[in-house]
């Protein structure tokens, strides 16, 4: 299996515009995070789904990021409008949802908003 | 909610050295305790995972272990190397079936040629 595949992996904006970061987890793996990363707060769950379902979004910020899962093999975090402050390193992870849980994340999205 | 400590937050030494990284967390109520990798620029590695009804696992140089009625990990490394150098990072699964991961802030270590 390739891991879990994250694109893109730089993604340069200007304030307002609409951000969309795409996910693949492992084949198999039937739990999927989107996680960010900063300097200040470390690795924070944003939200995560079991089965494509939305299990706890109570890490997402605010009304300007959603999440979907439409299938087993993709999901998207969709920021709209930007800030300069979502400027972080987003990643997604996947795991299986029981017995061996042992997750595994992708390279992660910098984004950077101007 | 579960809070994960790691001190400490830096560490430097030579080469050769055994060494040992510590994580804590409030909530002793844990389903596992993953480590994990990360070099700069890049994601985060899977380096052991140990289970709840476990004390502890082994790869290679590295070894985990598990004492959650104090709310303790430790990763140990035998033998360190410069390609050791990154950050570590603990998390811990929640046993309230939920299965997300509370994270430490990492220990970013240096091994000195």
């Amino acid at each position: 299996d390739a891991g879990v595949i994250q694109s893109p992996r730089h993604e340069v904006t200007e304030m307002g515009q609409e951000v969309t970061l795409r996910c693949k987890p492992i084949s198999g793996h039937n739990s999927l995070f989107w996680y960010r990363q900063t300097m200040m707060r470390g690795l924070e769950l944003l939200i995560y789904f079991n089965n494509n379902v939305p299990i706890d979004d109570s890490g997402m910020p605010e009304d300007r990021f959603s999440a979907k899962m439409p299938n087993a093999s993709f999901s998207t975090l969709k920021i709209q409008p930007s800030e300069p402050r979502d400027s972080a390193v987003y990643f997604c992870a996947s795991s299986k949802t029981s017995g061996d849980t042992e997750a595994f994340f992708g390279q992660g999205t910098r984004l950077t908003v101007v | 909610k579960q809070e994960v400590t790691q001190i400490p937050a830096a560490l430097s030494v030579p080469e050769g050295e055994n060494l040992v990284l510590n994580c804590s967390f409030t909530d002793s109520a844990i389903y596992n305790l993953q480590w994990f990798r990360q070099d700069p620029g890049k994601g985060l590695t899977s380096l052991l995972l140990i289970q709840s009804s476990q004390r502890e696992q082994t790869s290679g140089r590295l070894n985990a272990s598990l004492d959650k009625s104090s709310g303790r990990s430790t990763l140990y490394i035998a033998a360190s190397q410069p390609g050791d150098s990154a950050t570590y990072l603990c998390a811990a699964q929640p046993g309230t079936g939920a299965n997300n991961l509370f994270f430490g802030t990492g220990t970013r270590l240096t091994v000195i040629p």
